[in-house]
C-alpha cells in the first residue's frame, strides 16, 4: 500500500505544452512538498503546502503552480513548457511541517521523470 | 551559492567496515540536519536527523555527528553492509518566523563491496 503516491512515473512532452503532475499521500500527513532534482542531482524544494496553505515558494517560474484541493493531495501544474524543465519531480509528505523545528521525516514518493522535447 | 556542499561524488567500503559521509554549509542558522539515502528510480528516504544544539545522534547503524564550529556534519554507518549502497543526500533547514528553507547537497554514492 503506497505512502506517497505520484502519477505519471514518466512524462515525455513538447516544449510549450501544460503538463500536470499528481500526488497524493494516504498518511494523514499535514504537509505535503514537490522538490525538483535537475540534471546535476541537486534536489531542491520548490513549494510546500502546510494544511492546504502554501508555506513556502522558492523561487521558480511561476510558470509552475502547485494546487492542493485537499489535505491529501499537491499536484503540479507546469504551463508552457520549456527545455530546462526536464527533470525527475518529487512529491513528499511529513506529518509536521518544516515550521515546527522539530523532527521533520519527510516521505517521498518514487518520482515522476519530465523529458521536454 | 551552494549552502550545502558534500564534496564528496562517492565512497567505496568494504562490508563491516566504517562508512563516512562528509557534508559541509556555509549558513551558521540552519536549525536542523537531516540526512536521506535515495536507491535508484525511487524517492529519497529518510534516515536521521541532528537538531543544531546537538552534536550527536545515533540510531541503530547510524550515527550523524556536528561540529558547528566547523559547519561540518557527518554520517557514519557501521557495519556497513552491500544494503547500504545508495545515494546519501545531506539536508539543512532553516527556519524563519512563518516560513522555511531545506536545503539539500548534491549527494554522496555510496558503495559497499561484500
Amino acid at each position: 500500500d503506497t505512502a506517497v503516491s505520484q502519477t505519471p512515473k514518466y512524462l515525455v512532452t513538447q516544449m510549450g505544452n501544460d503538463k500536470s503532475i499528481k500526488c497524493e499521500q494516504n498518511l494523514g500527513h499535514d504537509t505535503m512538498y514537490w522538490y525538483k532534482q535537475d540534471s546535476k542531482k541537486f534536489l531542491k524544494i520548490m513549494f510546500s503546502y502546510n494544511n492546504k496553505e502554501l508555506i513556502i515558494n522558492e523561487t521558480v517560474p511561476n510558470r509552475f503552480s502547485p494546487k492542493s484541493p485537499d489535505k491529501a493531495h499537491l499536484n503540479l501544474h507546469i504551463n508552457s513548457l520549456e527545455l530546462g524543465d526536464s527533470a525527475v519531480y518529487f512529491c513528499a509528505s511529513s506529518q509536521g511541517s518544516l515550521l515546527d523545528r522539530g523532527d521533520n521525516e519527510q516521505f517521498f514518493g518514487p518520482g515522476t521523470r519530465l523529458t521536454v522535447l | 551559492d551552494q549552502q550545502v556542499k558534500q564534496n564528496s561524488p562517492s565512497l567505496s567500503v568494504q562490508e563491516g567496515r566504517i562508512s563516512i559521509l562528509n557534508c559541509d554549509y556555509t549558513n551558521s542558522m540552519f536549525d536542523y540536519f537531516l540526512w536521506y539515502k535515495k536507491y535508484p528510480a525511487e524517492g529519497p528516504t529518510f534516515l536521521i536527523s541532528i537538531s543544531s544544539i546537538k552534536d550527536k545522534n545515533e540510531d541503530g547503524r547510524f550515527t550523524v555527528f556536528l561540529n558547528k564550529s566547523a559547519k561540518h556534519l557527518s554520517l557514519h554507518i557501521v557495519p556497513s553492509q552491500p544494503g547500504d549502497s545508495a545515494v546519501y543526500f545531506c539536508a539543512a533547514m532553516r527556519v524563519a518566523g512563518n516560513t522555511g528553507k531545506l536545503i539539500f547537497g548534491q549527494g554522496t554514492t555510496l558503495q559497499v563491496k561484500p
